[in-house]
């Protein structure tokens, strides 16, 4: 059965510094992955998406996402975090023969230092 | 353009009570699900449909009920609320590719305490 953990609850970073966001993956197929965000009081937003396609997948905002099959890891990074990044980050995997399940991690609240 | 709107945004019920939350999206999308979010859990997927007339089970549907009669809602019932379904709950769509790798769109939520 797939499945999705993200390793840390809670990351914060300083204004301007790498944000790494952590998702291990299991699924017995090649996984369809995705990072969403969630600001507060809202529902999420798509941030990426891995389809098979290149595995460097870049999103919205400056995020981007490797995919790496060896390690089953789809990690979220930024290069530089900005005030505005602050939210919770949730990685999900659905498998293509799962009829539309998506499956959420834990979440990650993300909180930038000034 | 609305998106996906769930009403209503808050609801208390007491333990035994019954009621519907509706979900509307007015993207022609053919996939509709019903997601729930506790603190530490993630979402976890509760029911979800693939088309007009039809659902499944997700992760978590005991205690809940649903119904796609047409194309642009997805209703969820409560029969007997119970205080272990005070959660935030979250409506989502997305269009058919035929490999469900299409992005959910979100609806704002629905909070709901039972007590």
């Amino acid at each position: 059965a797939q499945s999705v953990t993200q390793l840390g609850s809670h990351v914060s970073v300083s204004e301007g510094a790498l944000v790494l966001l952590r998702c291990n993956y299991s699924s017995s197929v090649p996984p369809y992955l995705f990072w969403y965000v969630q600001y507060p009081n809202q529902g999420l937003q798509l941030l990426l998406k891995y389809t098979s396609a290149a595995t460097l997948v870049k999103g919205i905002n400056g995020f981007e996402a490797e995919f790496k099959k060896s390690e089953t890891s789809f990690h979220l990074t930024k290069p530089s975090a900005h005030m505005s990044d602050a939210a919770e980050y949730f990685c999900a995997v659905t498998e293509g023969n799962q009829g539309g399940k998506l499956i959420f991690g834990q979440g990650t609240e993300l909180s930038v230092k000034p | 353009n609305a998106g996906v709107t769930q009403t209503p945004k808050f609801r208390v019920l007491k333990t035994g009570q019954s009621m519907t939350l509706l979900c509307a999206q007015d993207m022609n999308h053919e996939y509709m699900y019903w997601y729930r979010q506790d603190p530490g859990m993630g979402l976890r997927l509760i029911h979800y449909s693939v088309g007009e007339g039809t659902t499944a089970k997700g992760e978590v549907p005991d205690g809940y009920n649903v119904s796609r009669l047409k194309k642009q809602n997805f209703l969820l019932g409560l029969e007997s609320a119970a205080p272990s379904q005070t959660s935030v709950y979250f409506c989502a769509s997305s269009y058919s590719t035929g490999r469900f790798d299409s992005p959910l769109h979100f609806g704002n939520g629905t909070r709901l305490t039972v007590t």
